[in-house]
Order: structure tokens, then sequence, then C-alpha cells
């Protein structure tokens, strides 16, 4: 089945530098991809909207310049947590909506733990 | 607002009793729910969908039903089993964003299988 793959599985970072995180798509193309984080015992928040070939939205609260997202391909999103601190320690998700099935048919990497120190 | 909540943070039951993981949603237009089971430290796993124009569908030992008056949702696990201790999540798709992969998550339950 359709396999969304993120890497790196987990990081540390000292704080005041940049981390990049992927988000690939194994076997379908993917038009839209999201971001979400998720704080331990908490739920999942979207972050944003990941659009191959065009700027990403962001939603309300979420810092554009702090966190850049690059989807180039459509196999491939990348976050980039600029700066980063200890708060923005978290787990990252990634979705992918397949393009070529109708309907809503979504994917989710298995998540990156990022470690600010 | 758009939010999607949970009634329980958590839910423990007896190994083979029936579960029932229950969700509200304020937004009346949503028009697909998802259940998302997550394991510690894993991304979310699909479990089972719905779209407003029904208000039943049943998978493999899980049921989810919808009840749109008054905006609610319910995964039932039949059988309950170990394997099956995690983070439920309901999930909607908001207002205006049918078909594109964005979704709202509720706060999730967290389910305990007591052997």
């Amino acid at each position: 089945g359709a396999v969304v793959s993120q890497h790196p599985s987990w990081v540390i970072c000292k704080s005041g530098t940049s981390v990049k995180i992927e988000c690939r798509s194994l076997d379908f193309q993917a038009t839209t991809m999201f971001w979400y984080r998720q704080f331990p015992k908490q739920s999942l928040m979207l972050m944003a909207t990941s659009n191959e070939g065009s700027k990403a939205t962001y939603e309300q609260g979420v810092e554009k310049d702090k966190f850049l997202i690059n989807h180039a391909s459509l196999t491939l999103s990348t976050l980039t947590v600029t700066s980063a601190h200890p708060e923005d320690s978290s787990f990252y998700i990634c979705s992918a909506r397949e393009s070529q099935k109708p309907g809503n048919t979504i994917y989710f990497g298995e998540g990156s733990w990022l470690t600010v120190v | 607002g758009e939010s999607v909540g949970l009634h329980l943070p958590t839910l423990s039951v007896q190994e083979g009793d029936n579960s029932i993981i229950n969700c509200a949603y304020s937004n009346s237009a949503s028009d697909y729910f998802i259940w998302y089971k997550q394991e510690s430290g894993k991304g979310p796993q699909f479990i089972i969908d719905i779209r407003s124009n029904m208000d039943k569908r049943q998978g493999q030992r899980v049921t989810v039903l919808l009840n749109k008056t008054v905006k609610h949702l319910s995964l039932q696990i039949a059988a309950t089993q170990p394997g099956d201790s995690a983070v439920y999540f309901c999930a909607e798709t908001p207002h205006g964003s049918s078909n594109t992969g964005k979704l709202i998550f509720g706060q999730g339950t967290t389910l305990q299988v007591k052997p």
C-alpha cells in the first residue's frame, strides 16, 4: 500500500540551529501534504498545508519564518525549523493526500522526534 | 469555531469487552470523519471513516456511528484486545476542505485494555 516516509525519525539539535525534516510519498504523487505538531499527551495540531510548486498555507498562530516549508516535487515536502529553541521540541508528523485518487485518501508518516537542547 | 473534542480522556476496559469511544464535533457543515489509532511514538493509523450522508459504518471489529443531530461520533470496538491499547483520535474535514486531505483532530482518548 501507499507509504509516507519521514526522515529523520529523531533528531537532536542545539538551540539556535536549524533542522530539516523530510516527508516523502514513496509510491504515489501528492500535490498536497500536511505538517502537524504533537506535544506529549496532546493531539495533533495542524501547522500548515504544503502545496507542490507554490507557497505553503500556514494555520493561524504558526510562524511562517520559523517553520519553512518547501514542496518542490510531487513526492517530497520538507519542514525546516529555523533557530530552534527547546520549546520547539516536539513530534512532527506529515500526511499526504494521494492526488490521483478521488476522495480523501490520506496517509500519515511515522513522525519525527525533535529535541532541542 | 471548528473543533473536534472527546468526552473522556482515558477509557479502561477488560479484555474481551466492547469499547465505546466518543467524540463531539462543533461544525455541523463537516462532511467527513475519520478515526485514527496512535501507538506511542508512532504516526496515526487509519481505522475507519464515515461520510455525513451515512449514520453507521462497520469494519472488522469496529463500527463508527454518526449522529448529525447532536454532532456526535463514536467508535465501537468489539471484543477488545490488548493490542487495541493506544490513543484514539477522531478527526474531521473542516468546512470547505472536503477532499483536500486537511484534517482537524480531537483531543484523543487513551484506551487501556486490562488482561
